[in-house]
């Protein structure tokens, strides 16, 4: 089957960085996504990797390791509104390509 | 433009009542997909929707769940006979076609069987 994990929860401080992990085994990789979900609102995109390395965006990276399941989202300079959900999901090149497999999501507290 | 969108927002049902669940995804998307986010799990996928090609249902739990979608556009998605481990959020997603495109989640069900 498909195992995808990440923290349950983490606390940060505003103006800090924060670095949420996710790690997978899964069978036939494609891709991984990035999602926030604020409480109770529908998650947004924040990135993709299929290829190893770090794409930068603003104030939000993400890194892929494909060679050891790995990934981590790097949220610099935190802000009060970065308190949310941050989800972790992969696609698989088997079955429907497309469908994302996620995660159970970090909670992420920013504090003053 | 209009993002995805779904309604009821909220719904409580009885146990062994059916229930249906609206989507509408963003014009020109041809990918839809139905999740089901539960309390305290990640979001789990149920059903894919491509063009005219016959949908995956390997994300649906039981024969008591089912879901259309007509035109290529609007979806329902069906539980009949609901169970309080039915009760979640149902969150539908639109992309363009392609396993590297962002899906565009709606605002979510709240599904209550009582």
């Amino acid at each position: 089957g498909q195992n995808i994990d990440q923290p349950t929860e983490m606390t940060a401080t505003e103006g800090a960085i924060v670095q949420i992990n996710c790690t997978y085994q899964t069978s036939g990789f494609n891709g991984l996504f990035w999602y926030q979900q604020h409480a109770g609102e529908a998650p947004t995109f924040l990135s993709y990797n299929v290829l190893d390395g770090l794409e930068e965006k603003g104030r939000f990276s993400s890194f892929l390791s494909r060679s050891k399941g790995y990934s981590y989202l790097l949220l610099k300079e935190l802000q009060m509104k970065d308190s949310a959900s941050y989800l972790c999901a992969v696609t698989l090149n088997t079955g429907t390509a497309s469908k994302l497999t996620f995660g159970t999501g970090t909670r992420l507290q920013v504090t003053l | 433009g209009a993002g995805v969108s779904q309604s009821p927002s909220n719904k409580v049902t009885e146990k062994g009542k059916d229930v249906e669940l609206r989507c509408d995804p963003i014009s020109g998307h041809t990918a839809l997909y139905w999740y089901r986010q539960s309390l305290g799990q990640g979001l789990e996928f149920l059903i894919y929707f491509q063009g005219n090609s016959a949908p995956d249902k390997s994300g649906l739990p039981s024969d008591r769940f089912s879901a259309e979608r007509t035109g290529g556009s609007v979806s329902t998605l069906t539980i009949q006979r609901t169970q309080q481990e039915d009760s979640a959020v149902y969150l539908c997603a639109s992309s363009n076609s392609g396993s590297s495109y962002e899906q565009y989640f709606g605002p979510g069900t709240r599904l209550t069987v009582t």
